[in-house]
């Protein structure tokens, strides 16, 4: 496989339960990124791990729970969500490095879209 | 402006049709402008990523100008074709240090019809 890839592609949950995304990218990055896509809204950067060490948390309510156990797969742990976090949550990867602005570049996968009944 | 700006919202054009969309961004601390294609259930993907003032970047019949001292680009798409149907998003990325935080617009959606 190739890119980015994310699994499931849809998920419908209770608020009570909890589930897992996840994220694998095949690119050779160092960076990878949880963002969440709702309707009307850009795209809200949740999580950045560079070199696997969490960098960034956009003031996440603690019910998203990042795990980064490798530079090449991410999880977002879901547990007792709320009817407003359906969405669709993007992953992404980069290479960082040295600031050339091409290596800012991120690759995204399809996304899972999320609904909490 | 503090955030990044599209315009329009979206677009409907016949096929053949030469369009463009404008993205507005926060001209003080610029490093690079990110535009990415969207099609609807795939992944987006990247275009052009952007640096300099007077930049000008071409792949296939798209196109994009840079204005980093008014704070704007412009995206052209010459001769649409249905397969260009899509929502078009630009990103800022401001210069700050190790931050790698894009600054995301709504996009401009559109459909070229055949």
């Amino acid at each position: 496989e190739t890119g980015v890839t994310q699994t499931p592609r849809h998920l419908v949950m209770g608020m009570t339960n909890k589930k897992s995304l996840k994220c694998e990218q095949h690119l050779g990055h160092n960076a990878m990124y949880w963002y969440k896509q709702s309707a009307k809204k850009p795209l809200e950067l949740m999580f950045v791990y560079n070199f696997k060490e969490q960098t960034e948390n956009n003031s996440v309510p603690s019910r998203f729970s990042p795990e980064c156990p490798n530079s090449s797969h991410l999880f977002l742990h879901l547990h007792t969500l709320q009817p407003e976090d359906s969405a669709l949550y993007l992953c992404a990867s980069s290479q960082e490095g040295p600031r050339t602005g091409l290596q800012d570049t991120q690759y995204f996968g399809p996304g899972t879209r999320l609904t909490v009944l | 402006i503090l955030n990044v700006e599209q315009s329009p919202q979206s677009l409907h054009v016949q096929e053949g049709d030469s369009t463009n969309f404008t993205c507005s961004f926060p001209s003080s601390n610029f490093y690079a402008l990110h535009w990415y294609r969207w099609e609807t259930a795939k992944s987006p993907e990247a275009l052009f990523v952007m640096t300099l003032n007077g930049d000008e970047k071409k792949k296939g019949r798209i196109s994009a100008t840079l204005n980093t001292k008014e704070g704007y680009s412009y995206l052209y798409i010459k001769g649409s074709q249905p397969e260009d149907s899509a929502t078009y998003l630009c990103a800022s990325l401001p210069n700050a240090g190790n931050n790698r935080k894009l600054i995301w617009g709504l996009g401009t959606s559109l459909a070229v019809n055949p």
